[in-house]
C-alpha cells in the first residue's frame, strides 16, 4: 500500500543551528502539506502546495522557516536557526487535490531541540 | 477563525463498551469534516470522511455524524477493543480555506 514517506524519523538538535525535514507524498497525489504537532494538541497548518505552488502560508514563521516543492513532487522544510519551542512533531501528509478527499500522513519527524 | 474542541480529553472504558466521541465547531460553513486515529507517536490515519451534504458515514464498527446546524459530530465506537486505544481527532475542512483545522483530540484507552 502506498505510503508517504518523511525522514528523518527522529532529530536532535541545537538551539540556533539548521536542520531539515524531507516527505515524499504518495505517487501522483498534487496536494502536499506541511503540519506541526505540539504534544497533547491537535495538528497545525504550516503550508500547503499544490503541485509546485504554495496555496497556504500563512501560519509558517518566514522569518525561520522555508518549504519547497521544487518539482512538485517531494518536498522539504527547513528551520534555521531552530529554537527551543520548534519541538515538535513534524507531519507530512498528502491528497489527489481533487474534491472532497481523505489525507494520508507520514509517521512525521520528531524534532527535539535542546 | 474556526475553532474545534474535543471533549472529553481523555476517556477510559472497560472492553466490549459501547462510547461516543464528541467534537464541536463555532463555523457550520464546513466543507467536509474528517476523523482520524493517532497511535502515539505515530502519523494520523483517517478513519471516516464527512461530506457538508452528508449526515453520517460508517466504517465497521465506527459511525460518524454530522449536525451542521448545531456545530456538531459524533464518532460512535461499538463493542469496544483494547486495539481501539488510541486519540482521536477530529478536522473539518472549511469553505475555501482547503486545509483541515484539527481539535485536540480525545485520548482513549480501552481496558482489557
Amino acid at each position: 500500500e502506498a505510503e508517504v514517506a518523511q525522514s528523518p524519523r527522529y532529530k536532535i538538535t541545537e538551539k540556533s543551528q539548521a536542520v531539515a525535514f524531507w516527505c515524499d507524498p504518495i505517487s501522483g497525489h498534487a496536494t502536499l502539506y506541511w503540519y506541526r504537532q505540539i504534544l497533547g494538541q491537535g495538528p497545525e497548518l504550516l503550508v500547503q502546495f499544490q503541485d509546485e505552488s504554495v496555496v497556504d502560508d500563512s501560519q509558517l514563521p518566514k522569518d525561520r522557516f522555508s518549504a519547497e516543492r521544487l518539482k512538485g513532487v517531494d518536498s522539504t522544510l527547513k528551520i534555521q536557526p531552530a529554537e527551543l519551542g520548534d519541538s515538535a512533531m513534524y507531519l507530512c501528509a498528502s491528497s489527489p487535490g481533487q474534491g472532497p478527499e481523505k489525507l494520508f500522513f507520514g509517521s512525521g519527524t520528531q524534532l527535539s531541540v535542546l | 477563525k474556526q475553532e474545534v474542541t474535543q471533549i472529553p480529553a481523555a476517556l477510559s472504558v472497560p472492553e466490549g463498551e459501547n462510547l461516543v466521541l464528541n467534537c464541536s465547531f463555532t463555523d457550520s460553513a464546513i466543507y467536509n469534516l474528517q476523523w482520524f486515529r493517532q497511535d502515539p507517536g505515530k502519523g494520523l490515519t483517517s478513519l471516516l470522511l464527512i461530506q457538508s451534504s452528508q449526515r453520517e458515514q460508517t466504517s465497521g464498527r465506527l459511525n460518524a455524524s454530522l449536525d451542521k446546524s448545531s456545530g456538531r459530530s459524533t464518532l460512535y465506537i461499538a463493542a469496544s477493543q483494547p486495539g481501539d486505544s488510541a486519540t482521536y481527532l477530529c478536522a473539518l475542512e472549511d469553505t475555501g480555506r482547503r486545509a483541515l483545522t484539527f481539535g485536540s483530540g480525545t485520548r482513549l484507552q480501552v481496558q482489557p
